[in-house]
């Protein structure tokens, strides 16, 4: 079946620091990946996605490449804010029965300070 | 921007009690999701709709749990009787179209609590 791997966390880092949050998925189709953001008691709000291999989604200065040959889709990002403070959930979406079905990772806490 | 909504927000009940929880969906989205969100982990799939279908409740408790999307447009879950298991956040997600390539879009959530 399918499956992501995310880092644990929490990941700490101060502000202005380069992040990376590791991903590996496992799928059996040909699978779009996506990375959400969710804010203290709310919903999850798309990050990026990639839809085949080799594209590299990016967006609000957060970039991540679809790694085929790796079968991951880590997540970067240069300069780290206070206010990027989340937790990240890394996810897959593949062919069910049918139908897409979107399969998140346990997500990985990221801790900005000062 | 068009969102998801949902409500409510909060929810707290006694278990073996009935709660409802309500989404409507972004305008259009013919694709509608609810999940389930246990604290600390990621949401897991319990019931997708395609229109007013159910294409995949494999994994909706249907002992207690029911879904319902009567017009193709909004969508009610509800659980009969709640059990203190069922803590939790529900999330309700929607897209345009059911296909891999497609991006969910996600309502804030019901964080129900069951004593």
């Amino acid at each position: 079946g399918n499956s992501v791997t995310q880092m644990e966390g929490p990941v700490t880092l101060s502000e202005e620091a380069f992040l990376t949050i590791n991903c590996t998925y496992t799928a059996t189709g040909y699978p779009s990946l996506f990375w959400y953001v969710q804010y203290p008691g709310e919903g999850l709000q798309l990050l990026l996605k990639a839809t085949k291999a080799d594209d590299k989604g990016s967006n609000k200065g957060f970039e991540a490449t679809y790694r085929k040959e790796t079968t991951s889709f880590h997540l970067e990002k240069g300069s780290v804010q206070v206010s990027d403070s989340a937790v990240y959930f890394c996810a897959l979406s593949d062919r069910g029965s049918g139908y897409s079905t979107l399969t998140f990772g346990k997500g990985t806490m990221l801790l900005v300070s000062p | 921007e068009a969102e998801v909504a949902q409500s409510p927000r909060y929810k707290i009940t006694e278990k073996s009690q009935a709660v409802a929880f309500w989404c409507d969906p972004i305008s259009g989205h013919a694709t509608l999701y609810w999940y389930r969100q246990i604290l600390g982990q990621g949401p897991e799939l319990l019931v997708q709709f395609q229109d007013e279908s159910v294409v995949d409740d494999s994994q909706l408790p249907k002992d207690r749990f029911s879904a319902e999307r009567l017009k193709g447009v909004d969508s009610t879950l509800k659980i009969q009787p709640a059990e203190l298991g069922d803590s939790a956040m529900y999330l309700c997600a929607s897209s345009l179209a059911w296909t891999v390539q497609e991006t969910q879009y996600f309502g804030p959530g019901t964080r129900l609590l069951v004593l």
